[in-house]
C-alpha cells in the first residue's frame, strides 16, 4: 500500500531555513520522479519542484528557484525539500506527491501525502 | 496569478452536468503535453487525481467524470451531479516557457 507521509512542518521566522521530510511506503522513491507541491492557506496549488526517478535532473518553480533544494535519501526512502531565505509568503501547506508518465511534461499525480504546514512568521 | 484560468465557481443541482473549463496558452495545453485534473474536497488535504493525459480516468474514479482538450482549452465534464462532487477541482499540465508544472487557479463547486 503506497503512502506519503510529510514532517518537518512549523513556523520559522524569515530569512531562517526548513528542512521537510516525505517518508514513503510501498513503493521506491528511486524509482518515481518526487514532486513537491504547495498551497497557502485559501488559495490554490502552485507546483514546488521535483527529482527525477535517476536522482540527477531536478527543476523548480520561478518562485523557489535558488532558494529551494529537493534531495532523497534511497537507504531510508524518504524525499526532502530544504527551504532556505524563507519569506512570508512560503507559508503554505507542503505536499509530496508520487508521479507517474513520461518525466515532467507527461506527469502527473497519482499518490499524495496529506502534507505539512509551513507558517513564515516574525 | 497562474497562466492556467480557470473559472473561480460553478455550480448545479444534483443530476445535473456542469463542465468546468481550464484555459491555457500555446506553451502549454496548446501543445502536445496532457492536461490533468484533480479534485481537493477540503484545502489542506489531499487532493485526488481526477483525470491524467487528458481523458483518461485512473482505476476508481466514476465514468461520471470526463476531460476532454481542444487547442488551447480543456475541460472536466461532470454529469450526475452528487453531492459529494462538491468540492474544488485544478486542471494541470507543463509548460514548455516555465520548463515547469503549472496548476489552474481552482473551481469551487457548488451543488445546489
Amino acid at each position: 500500500q503506497v503512502q506519503l507521509v510529510e514532517s518537518g512542518g512549523g513556523v520559522v521566522q524569515p530569512g531562517r531555513s526548513l528542512r521537510l521530510s516525505c517518508a514513503a511506503s510501498g513503493f521506491t522513491v528511486s524509482t518515481h520522479s518526487m514532486h513537491w507541491v504547495r498551497q497557502p492557506p485559501g488559495k490554490g496549488l502552485e507546483w514546488v519542484g521535483v527529482i527525477a526517478y535517476n536522482g540527477h535532473e531536478k527543476y523548480y518553480g520561478d518562485s523557489v528557484k535558488g532558494r529551494f533544494t529537493i534531495s532523497r535519501d534511497n537507504s531510508n526512502n524518504t524525499l526532502y525539500l530544504q527551504m532556505n531565505s524563507l519569506r512570508f509568503e512560503d507559508t503554505a501547506v507542503y505536499y509530496c506527491a508520487r508521479a507517474l508518465g513520461p518525466f515532467l511534461a507527461g506527469e502527473y499525480f497519482n499518490f499524495w501525502g496529506r502534507g505539512t504546514l509551513v507558517t513564515v512568521s516574525s | 496569478q497562474s497562466v492556467l484560468t480557470q473559472p473561480p465557481s460553478v455550480s448545479g443541482a444534483p443530476g445535473q452536468r456542469v463542465i468546468i473549463s481550464c484555459t491555457g496558452s500555446s506553451s502549454n495545453i496548446g501543445t502536445d503535453y496532457g492536461v490533468q485534473w484533480y479534485q481537493q474536497q477540503f484545502p489542506g488535504t489531499a487532493p485526488k487525481l481526477l483525470i491524467y493525459t487528458n481523458n483518461n480516468r485512473p482505476s476508481g474514479v466514476p465514468d461520471r467524470f470526463s476531460g476532454s482538450k481542444s487547442g488551447t482549452s480543456a475541460s472536466l465534464a461532470i454529469t450526475g451531479l452528487q453531492a459529494e462532487d462538491e468540492a474544488d477541482y485544478y486542471c494541470q499540465s507543463y509548460d514548455s516557457s516555465l520548463s515547469g508544472l503549472l496548476f489552474g487557479g481552482g473551481t469551487k463547486l457548488t451543488v445546489l
